[in-house]
């Protein structure tokens, strides 16, 4: 099975914008949907970007998602940060043996 | 509104099998096209897939617990379960089950329970 590989962490200031990475060890990035979750601490996992760039409804249009196929891996990038953003974030993404999580990037807003 | 809720042993004693089964409310299982998965989390770690599985039966494992994975699915209760036996201390974690947004695993987990942590000690 693949692998995504995230940055353990990232930290930036409130107001400003941090970027997430998630890169595909085989396998197109392109070949399955990648999703995001943010995971506050003592918390449920929640979708913030699906389908690579979706943005379901009630999320803050400040989250984006893309998808790169020269680097094969996807972003996640959250603008005007706030200090409720503070929090895990996870990729996830799919092939024929199944699904596959990312090892998480811890976000620190600072 | 679509509930979760997982039941099952909160102890389990190295060597033996971990059961859980996940009460769906709000929505039947065989009536709308979804998935249903199993998630968990290592205290202090990262999410880990352990499967998914459709009303019909059709499951998928996750390739490094597939020998030790059972999911099924039980339509008169609305509910999916899980077992994994041969337990150790690593399968220690809070455990989640969620639904999946669409008619494959490809579609992200719409809906997850509020996770029960699992202890394997003896």
């Amino acid at each position: 099975n693949f692998l995504l590989t995230q940055p353990h962490s990232v930290s930036e200031s409130p107001g400003k914008t941090v970027t997430i990475s998630c890169t595909r060890s085989s396998g197109a990035i392109a070949s399955s949907y990648v999703h995001w979750y943010q995971q506050r601490p003592g918390s449920v996992p929640t979708i913030v970007i699906s389908e690579n760039y979706q943005r379901p409804s009630g999320v803050p249009d400040r989250f984006s998602g893309s998808i790169d196929s020269s680097s094969n891996s996807a972003s996640l990038t959250v603008s005007g940060l706030k200090t409720e953003d503070e929090a895990d974030y996870y990729c996830q993404s799919y092939d024929s043996r199944g699904l596959v999580f990312g090892g998480g990037t811890k976000l620190t807003v600072l | 509104q679509l509930q979760l809720q997982e039941s099952g042993p909160r102890l389990v004693r190295p060597s033996e099998t971990l059961s859980l089964t996940c009460t769906v409310s709000g929505a039947s299982i065989s009536s709308t096209n979804h998935f249903w998965g199993w998630v968990r989390q290592p205290p202090g770690k990262g999410l880990e897939w352990i499967g998914s599985v459709h009303y019909s039966g059709n499951t998928y494992q996750n390739p490094s617990l597939k020998s030790r994975v059972t999911i099924s699915v039980d339509t008169s209760k609305d509910q999916f379960s899980l077992k994994l036996t041969s337990v150790t201390a690593l399968d220690t974690a809070v455990y989640y089950c969620a639904r999946h947004h669409g008619e494959t695993p490809e579609y992200f987990f719409d809906s997850w329970s509020q996770g029960t942590l699992v202890t394997v000690s003896s």
